[in-house]
């Protein structure tokens, strides 16, 4: 079963607008971590941020922010003024602490287009 | 210097045939996976070897034999590819095996099966 959905397969946007990305997941674990990754079109995967589950505390890191819920299991990232740069598909990813040995279970990613 | 390296980025061969990846980081990281992506993006893992002792075997076809000769490389070697293991293949590490620490990633290969 999935673990993690990102409900919105893709999203445009133009320069400068905010984009806001969604991601619930499912976990029985009291100890996780939610991470956000960044595939360009280049195809790398970069790493973005990580949020583990006792901290609620939403921040801010530059242009993106995120906002961690435990109460409805989401996970929504926001890039703030977005730029060309940004575009490229974002994947929300969820490691549980017992028996997943690191494992990352990705959701499905979704496609954020920046036109000028 | 790349921290993940993956080698060939492009690999094209027939139905049959048998292909190995190299993967190799320099981070000093303790753990290694691979993971698979799908025409559709979607990525799920295949394996994860820490400190060259296979830890993660995800219900892959033992078509796929993954080998660590030491903890800063980790092979994946294909026998009689098939159509549908075309894919991009990724290599990443992370310092040891806890669900706490990122995961770092190699540019990919792109394996194309004809």
């Amino acid at each position: 079963a999935q673990k993690v959905t990102q409900a919105q397969t893709e999203i445009s946007v133009v320069e400068k607008e905010d984009v806001t990305l969604d991601c619930v997941y499912e976990t029985r674990d009291t100890t996780y971590y939610l991470f956000w990754y960044k595939q360009p079109p280049s195809g790398e995967l970069v790493f973005l941020i990580r949020r583990n589950s006792f901290d609620e505390q939403n921040e801010i890191s530059g242009r993106y922010s995120w906002n961690f819920q435990k109460s409805t299991s989401s996970f929504n990232f926001t890039i703030t003024a977005s730029q060309v740069v940004d575009s490229a598909v974002y994947f929300c990813a969820l490691s549980e602490a017992t028996d997943s040995w690191g494992k990352l279970q990705f959701g499905a990613g979704t496609q954020v287009v920046v036109t000028p | 210097d790349t921290a993940v390296s993956q080698t060939p980025k492009y690999l094209v061969t027939q139905m049959g045939n048998d292909k190995s990846i190299k993967c190799e980081q320099n981070l000093g990281h303790d753990t290694m996976y691979w993971y698979k992506q799908d025409s559709k993006k979607f990525l799920k893992i295949m394996f994860s070897y820490n400190n060259k002792e296979l830890i993660i075997n995800e219900t892959v076809p033992n078509r796929f034999s993954p080998k660590s000769p030491d903890k800063a490389h980790l092979n994946l070697h294909i026998n009689s590819l098939e159509l549908g293991d075309s894919a991009v293949y990724f290599c990443a590490s992370s310092q040891d095996m806890t669900a706490y620490y990122e995961q770092y990633f190699g540019p990919g290969t792109r394996l194309t099966v004809t």
